[in-house]
């Protein structure tokens, strides 16, 4: 049962231009989203997070929006650049809240090419 | 000077063997895991440590035994290996400072059963 799902497992997009990735998750008592990056051969590594209690969190060129009532996330990426070319993965802090239990989704591979 | 470590990298082992992997952290932080990244890429926990306790043991079989000798360690035995246990495990670490649910990823090991 994925309650994280991220439905598009690629994205392509050109230099500068703006990128989307898509997180969408079923179960409405997560209260905390991350997206995590990873490079191929490395580990995930944390990128921007959000709380349920706000709609958008902004760190540079990235910015998170969530949608709770469509129990949806979006991670923007503005302007794109080839160091951003990785795979995105979204998670969600359990139910369980306490000992950070996260779930998270299988993830997108953003190509950003010149 | 990494953060978290994981040793080995990559692992291939023959069909009913017995393996080790070890996780260090030098971030102080008090809470480690072990999650699997299985051939859909999903990352799933499979344990969690806070303070070499165990809090979270997901549904994992009982071949897979983690260690926890001091709160900067975390180790993962697996007993008696089958081939659905291919797969690259990640070890992280979460610390309660001001983004406590934030967790840092080792590089990963990649285990393969022939």
């Amino acid at each position: 049962d994925q309650q994280v799902k991220q439905n598009s497992p690629s994205l392509s997009v050109q230099e500068g231009r703006i990128s989307i990735l898509n997180c969408d998750y079923t179960n409405s008592m997560f209260d905390y989203f991350l997206w995590y990056k990873k490079y191929p051969a490395e580990g995930p590594t944390f990128l921007i997070s959000i709380s349920s209690i706000k709609d958008k969190n902004e760190d540079g060129r990235f910015t998170v929006f969530l949608n709770k009532s469509a129990k949806h996330l979006s991670l923007h990426i503005v302007p794109s650049q080839p160091g951003d070319s990785a795979v995105y993965f979204c998670a969600a802090r359990g139910p369980t809240g306490g000992y950070n239990k996260l779930i998270f989704g299988a993830g997108t591979r953003l190509a950003v090419h010149p | 000077d990494t953060a978290v470590s994981q040793t080995p990298k990559y692992l291939v082992t023959q069909m009913g063997n017995d393996k080790s992997i070890k996780c260090e952290q030098n971030l102080g932080h008090d809470t480690m895991y072990w999650y699997k990244q299985d051939s859909k890429k999903f990352l799933k926990i499979m344990f969690s440590y806070n303070n070499k306790e165990l809090i979270i043991n997901e549904t994992v079989p009982n071949r897979f035994s983690p260690k926890s000798p001091d709160k900067a360690h975390l180790n993962l035995h697996i007993n008696s290996l089958e081939l659905g246990d291919s797969a690259v495990y990640f070890c992280a670490s979460r610390g309660s400072g001001a983004s406590p649910d934030t967790q840092y990823f080792g590089p990963g090991t990649r285990l393969t059963v022939l």
